[in-house]
């Protein structure tokens, strides 16, 4: 079946580092891709998505592009803050199934 | 709304007995999603409406399960004889329709505890 496989966590970094969580996902189908945030006490809010291959989805500086042939959709940011701290979930959604399946999440952590 | 509301934010039950949870999707969404969050795990999908109707239930883990939408607008999600293991945070997100390349909005959830 559909799934993806997204780094694991927790990430810890220092503010101004480079930040990039990885993810993939199986090739079954043509997927839209998502990244969702939950910050602390806070519901999931979606953080950017690409719905074709070499789509760029960006916001709030972060980034990520829609890589078909190596099935992949890394979220990157150059300089993150201690306000990034949240959980991250990249979430490929298949239109046959309307259904996005998540991967498992991965928590950052930004020290001052 | 102005966003997916969900009640109740807590509850707290015992093994054993039923409890109902409530989702009021962002009006005109069509689509209706359930997901649960359990602690140190990811997210896992239940069901999803369309409309009134429920083309994938795939996801509730047994039949003790229940979600029903009658008016394709406000879903309640039913948990018949709760367990231990049912404890987790009951997502609802909404779509404006079906469709993989639609945004889901999610709710706050609803936290569950069964003691």
């Amino acid at each position: 079946g559909n799934s993806v496989t997204q780094m694991e966590g927790p990430v810890t970094l220092s503010e101004e580092a480079f930040l990039t969580i990885n993810c993939t996902y199986t090739a079954t189908g043509y997927p839209s891709l998502f990244w969702y945030v939950q910050y602390p006490g806070e519901g999931l809010q979606l953080l950017l998505k690409a719905t074709k291959a070499d789509d760029k989805g960006s916001n709030k500086g972060f980034e990520a592009t829609y890589r078909k042939e190596t099935t992949s959709f890394h979220l990157e940011k150059g300089s993150v803050q201690v306000s990034d701290s949240a959980v991250y979930f990249c979430a490929p959604s298949y239109s046959s199934a309307s259904k996005i399946i998540f991967g498992s999440g991965t928590r950052l952590s930004i020290r001052p | 709304g102005a966003g997916v509301s969900q009640s109740p934010s807590n509850k707290v039950t015992e093994k054993g007995k039923d409890v109902e949870l409530r989702c009021d999707p962002i009006s005109g969404h069509t689509a209706l999603y359930w997901y649960r969050q359990s602690l140190g795990q990811g997210l896992e999908f239940l069901i999803y409406f369309q409309g009134n109707s429920a083309p994938d239930k795939s996801g509730l883990p047994s039949d003790r399960f229940f979600a029903e939408r009658p008016e394709g607008s406000v879903s309640t999600l039913k948990i018949q004889r709760t367990q231990q293991e049912d404890s987790a945070v009951y997502l609802c997100a909404s779509s404006f329709q079906a469709g993989g390349y639609n945004e889901q909005f999610f709710g706050p959830g609803t936290r569950l505890t069964v003691t």
